[in-house]
């Protein structure tokens, strides 16, 4: 089945250190975002790519980094200078022809104690 | 730069009666648009989109859109509400000459016995 794969659904980390974030997609897609969802402030954009080897930040990329060395594959570190890492985290991918919509992942809850 | 303001950031409504859920945007250049819904702790799914085509969109579970270029709104209506309807509800924009979404904050719909 082709779609979008966000690992692991749940993670816990201790404060100070850095995590990844895994988000896998057999769609062929161009381009690759990163959203952070918190309650009552939608979906905020992270990072994002069009192409393999790159990325530009969205609204809120401080404390955060990516990858592009895959087409499929662009994992998200939050590092331990992101100051609120507790949120829900969401994956898309696209296509960049024609106006073509987004397709997301199911997410990753990501707890910092 | 593009932008999009969910007008309500919550909707109660009965079950059987009218949805309509408020969009309006901003952009420089033609925007492709869409709504999509979320369900507690799970991703997004779409429900329609408008890229320049029709100007009444028709979605899945009975939902529909119009967009309206004088008033730059694309607001989402269902005639009959569903419980199973409560959830989420994001209006996106995506200017075609860029590779970024932009959501708005959100609309929660409540769906009353």
């Amino acid at each position: 089945d082709g779609g979008i794969t966000q690992s692991p659904k749940y993670l816990f980390r201790k404060e100070g250190q850095n995590v990844t974030l895994s988000c896998e997609q057999n769609l062929n897609h161009d381009a690759m975002y990163w959203y952070r969802q918190d309650p009552g402030q939608g979906l905020r954009l992270i990072y994002y790519s069009q192409i393999v080897n790159d990325f530009q930040k969205g609204d809120i990329a401080e404390g955060y980094s990516v990858s592009r060395e895959k087409k499929e594959s662009f994992p998200l570190t939050v590092t331990s200078a992101q100051k609120n890492p507790t949120a829900f985290y969401l994956c898309a991918s696209r296509l960049l022809s024609g106006g073509t919509e987004a397709f997301f992942g199911q997410g990753t809850r990501l707890t910092v104690v | 730069a593009q932008s999009v303001t969910q007008l309500d950031s919550h909707v109660s409504v009965s079950e059987g009666t009218p949805v309509l859920l408020r969009c309006n945007y901003s952009s420089s250049y033609s925007p492709s648009l869409f709504w999509y819904v979320q369900h507690p702790n799970k991703g997004l799914q779409l429900l329609l989109k408008y890229t320049s085509a029709a100007t009444l969109v028709k979605g899945i579970n009975g939902f529909e859109a119009e967009f309206k270029k004088s008033e730059t709104s694309f607001h989402l209506t269902k005639p009959s509400a569903h419980m199973s309807d409560a959830a989420e509800y994001f209006c996106v924009v995506s200017a075609l000459n860029t590779g970024k979404l932009i959501f708005g904050q959100g609309t929660t719909l409540q769906v009353k016995p």
